[in-house]
């Protein structure tokens, strides 16, 4: 089954406390993105990569990190969370070179104390 | 204003009525147009994507585009309850790899 995959689906933390969001496809997908959503504002892109070792800034890039090493993974870091990156996070690929995000993962919710 | 524009509702609508999902963009170079159906607690589906000025049918869904007035629309005939969700409408940018996506109409169709 075509899917994307991440863990945690949950996840409370502390400020400070660096974490990783893992995010996996079995496609095969060369683009993979990552969004924030918060209420009001809809989904934000915070990073995307178009291809292994090429990725770029979305329009929330600030206090995250992404990385990747493989084409099937795209992990999210927080290297110093804080409460306004309290938020529900979706990894997302595309079956095009133009970034249609078709296929999004089931989401996490992270909570910074 | 808002690089992507929805009305967040709720806009409800009788069983088997038509629903219609309205949506401004302001980057007159886009080119591509997405709708995307997020149940509650769920993540983002595609539903529909538009790229050419018209419409553009599957099932019950109507997607319409008309680029010189920067505007899109999604129409829902015959409106089940199981199309109760929030309708995300996403724009390109003419420039770079990224979706922008407006904050979502909730819309509830009562039985």
């Amino acid at each position: 089954e075509a899917q994307v995959t991440q863990n945690p689906r949950y996840l409370i933390t502390v400020t400070g406390k660096k974490l990783t969001v893992t995010c996996s496809q079995n496609m095969n997908h060369e683009y993979m993105s990552w969004y924030r959503q918060d209420p009001g504002l809809g989904l934000r892109q915070i990073y995307y990569s178009m291809n292994v070792e090429v990725t770029d800034k979305g329009d929330v890039p600030e206090g995250y990190k992404v990385s990747r090493k493989e084409k099937r993974n795209f992990p999210l870091i927080l290297e110093s969370p804080s409460p306004n990156q309290t938020s529900l996070y979706f990894c997302a690929s595309s079956f095009d070179s133009f970034g249609t995000e078709a296929f999004f993962g089931q989401g996490t919710r992270l909570t910074v104390v | 204003q808002k690089e992507v524009e929805q009305n967040s509702g709720p806009l409800s609508v009788p069983e088997g009525a038509i629903a219609s999902l309205n949506c401004t963009y302001s980057d007159r170079g886009s080119q591509s147009f997405f709708w995307y159906r997020q149940y509650s607690g769920k993540s983002p589906e595609l539903i529909m994507s538009i790229y050419s000025n018209g419409d553009k049918e599957d099932g019950r869904f109507t997607a319409q585009l008309n680029k010189a007035s920067q505007y899109v629309s999604l129409l829902i005939r015959d409106s089940q309850p199981s199309d109760s969700a929030t309708y995300l409408c996403a724009v390109k940018r003419e420039y770079g790899n990224k979706l922008v996506f407006g904050a979502g109409t909730i819309l509830r169709v009562k039985s």
